[in-house]
């Protein structure tokens, strides 16, 4: 069982509407959890952390964290062709944090 | 947010030679940064972890001989390759971790993409 785990993808979905995105992890201990959006041909860029369960919004993005389920998800809201990327979803335990493979995202006009 | 800077940001060489890549955190002090490696369409993979002041530690398969890392500094880490051959070919990414309380975060570089001739 790889221990971040993400759908692949692609994820389509139209302009405007709302964007999911799920990562589930295996390591209970985790403390902290990233998103990364990673553009064709650049590095990742974090956009988002959460670390207490529960939401958290900034923007038109949404993060959420359920450590008993052991799954975390990203939510865009209003989503604009410019959203269209890879979304990492990174987990952080025991100082050692893992990546998952990514999801790619495109919004369609 | 952090900045990390990478340098260069893109290099051609011709099969045989060495391509030094350096990694800096511009704005906070990083004992540990990371050195990952992209091939296209692919996910990031995880090379090395390079510490300040200590040897590096490279994941399953990849040759410490070969890919040289060196911690220098809390600023700086740097990964040559080492007798580059085309299947070295690849956009090379550094992240750094960045330490605020107990919270860490990694942020990275903008990456190099290295062709090798």
């Amino acid at each position: 069982q790889k221990e971040v785990e993400q759908n692949s993808g692609p994820l389509s979905v139209p302009e405007g509407a709302i964007a999911s995105l799920n990562c589930t992890y295996s390591d209970r201990g985790s403390q902290s959890f990233f998103w990364y959006r990673q553009y064709s041909g650049k590095s990742p860029e974090l956009i988002m952390f959460i670390y207490s369960n529960g939401d958290k919004e900034d923007g038109r993005f949404t993060a959420q964290l359920n450590k008993a389920s052991q799954y975390v998800s990203l939510l865009i809201r209003d989503s604009q062709p410019s959203d269209s990327a890879t979304y990492l979803c990174a987990v952080n335990g025991n100082n050692d944090m893992r990546f998952g493979a990514g999801t790619r995202l495109t919004v369609k006009p | 947010g952090a900045v990390v800077s990478q340098h260069p940001s893109w290099v051609i060489c011709k099969s045989g030679t060495s391509v030094k890549i350096e990694c800096r955190s511009l704005d906070f002090q990083a004992t540990t940064m990371f050195w990952y490696r992209q091939f296209p369409k692919q996910s990031l993979m995880l090379m090395a972890t390079s510490n300040e002041g200590s040897k590096a530690t490279y994941e399953q398969g990849v040759e410490k001989d070969k890919f040289l890392i060196n911690h220098a500094s809390l600023t700086l880490s740097t990964l040559t390759v080492t007798s580059a051959h085309p299947e070295d070919s690849s956009f090379y990414i550094c992240s750094a971790r960045r330490l605020a309380g107990n919270q860490e975060t990694q942020y990275f570089g903008p990456g190099t993409r290295l062709l090798v001739l």
